[in-house]
């Protein structure tokens, strides 16, 4: 059974701050690499998907990468902003089994 | 948007009662996913599909069934509703054949309410 695993489980910044999430594997056999956020009340929104071929992947503010030999995934926002508050999910394996995720809060 | 749609959007029924959500995907995919989120739970996969009659069971499959006998519709039922089943149920697909380096979207969810 892959286990997912994502750290901080929540975290609360002021707004302009730098930050990472971290998403780890229990089986490092890693091929490609998705990070979701959701709103409270709402759907899941993909936000970077970094294919196997890649080691990381960006999107304006965003930065997601990914090291296989410790099967490890880091997503990086650079100068946070209230509108980044959401919980931030990546998804593992097969059958696609999700961690707890990470409850973001960015204070104005 | 991969072409998700779920139905019925939200749910009101009776303890003991059949329910079944339907997931419809317009693009042919192979692979599709049923979840369920819960407070303080995140999102627990019930049972995924890998084709037309090939499904399989995910963390929380008692209780739930599923089947897909085309490829654009993945059916969960609940036989007979319980109020542990109250939850928001989110459908998924995963673009490409291999999931291992497929993208997963997903449907907007249906809103279950069994009293």
């Amino acid at each position: 059974k892959q286990e997912v695993t994502q750290i901080p489980a929540a975290l609360s910044v002021p707004e302009g701050e730098n930050l990472v999430l971290n998403c780890s594997f229990t089986d490092s056999a890693i091929y490609n690499l998705q990070w979701f956020r959701q709103d409270p009340g709402k759907g899941l929104t993909s936000l970077l998907l970094i294919q196997s071929s890649q080691r990381e992947q960006t999107s304006g503010r965003l930065n997601a990468s990914l090291d296989k030999s410790s099967g490890r995934s880091t997503l990086y926002i650079a100068a946070s902003q209230p509108g980044d508050s959401a919980t931030y999910l990546c998804p593992k394996g097969n059958d696609m089994r999700f961690g707890a995720g990470t409850r973001l809060t960015v204070k104005p | 948007d991969a072409g998700i749609t779920q139905s019925p959007r939200h749910k009101v029924t009776e303890t003991g009662t059949p329910v079944t959500l339907r997931c419809h995907q317009t693009e042919n995919h192979r692979y599709m996913y049923w979840y369920r989120q819960d407070p303080g739970h995140g999102l627990r996969l019930i049972h995924y599909s890998y084709g037309v009659k090939d499904t399989d069971k995910g963390e929380v499959s008692d209780g739930y069934s599923v089947s897909r006998s085309k490829t654009e519709d993945f059916l969960l039922t609940l036989e007979s509703a319980t109020s542990s089943q109250t939850s928001v149920y989110f459908c998924a697909i995963s673009v490409r054949q291999d999931p291992n380096t497929g993208e997963l979207f997903f449907g907007e969810g249906s809103r279950l309410t069994v009293l």
